[in-house]
């Protein structure tokens, strides 16, 4: 079964650093590149981390991506109060043959 | 800047059809394909499948199969997304988003999609 499994919620307090894990399979995260989406609620997502682990332009260095094996993770240095969105993970799955998201990640800065 | 310009909400009745347009501009339109992708009322992003701008070749997600169709406008750098038998199910903000290897990178504001009798 193709599918993407992030944890539903995740906090953390000002300055702290929180890690969103991404888990997938030998058809998605094990053989393609990772890709990190935030979406403030009421508005589209924005592009976070492409390749699996690069940033586009503007987005800041507190932003990290990683993989290894079929699990991707997204860290978040330096929490702040404007990091509260909701976070997804997606990567391309060769036995759909299409773009699976995960269930996405509310993070909440407490 | 790279920008998609979504066309405005919609209500459709059950079984109706609804087709949603993306205006692209700030980039070479046939260099990157469109991806659709829809967000149902607080749950999350569901891939609905993309089409080559450059050729018009489709790939579309299995359960939309027979319901869905896209097609590009190359003269307007416009592609649209026809969505039918529509269900209460189908209510969602639909997402056109640029295709770069691995995902899409940028995308439209949405278009909220309301099916109600």
């Amino acid at each position: 079964q193709s599918v993407l499994t992030q944890p539903p919620s995740a906090s953390g307090t000002p300055g702290q650093r929180v890690s969103i894990s991404c888990s997938g399979s030998n058809s998605n995260i094990g053989v393609n590149t990772v890709n990190w989406y935030r979406q403030v609620p009421g508005t589209a997502p924005k592009l976070l981390i492409y390749n699996t682990n690069q940033r586009p332009s503007g987005v800041p260095d507190r932003f990290s991506g990683s993989k290894s094996g079929t699990s991707a993770s997204l860290a978040i240095s330096g929490l702040q109060s404007e990091d509260e969105a909701d976070y997804y993970c997606a990567a391309w799955d060769d036995r759909l043959n299409g773009l699976l998201f995960a269930g996405g990640t509310k993070l909440t800065v407490l | 800047q790279v920008l998609l310009v979504q066309s405005g909400g919609d209500v459709k009745e059950p079984g109706a059809s609804v087709k949603v347009s993306c205006k692209t501009s700030g980039y070479t339109f046939t260099t990157y394909s469109i991806s659709w992708v829809r967000q149902a009322p607080g749950q999350g992003l569901e891939w609905m499948g993309w089409i080559s701008t450059y050729n018009g070749n489709t790939n579309y997600a299995q359960n939309l199969q027979g319901r869905v169709t896209m097609t590009t406008e190359t003269s307007s750098n416009t592609v649209y997304m026809e969505l039918g038998s529509l269900t209460s199910d189908d209510t969602a903000v639909y997402y056109c988003a640029r295709v770069r290897t691995g995902g899409v990178d940028y995308w439209g504001q949405g278009t909220l999609v309301t099916v109600s009798s």
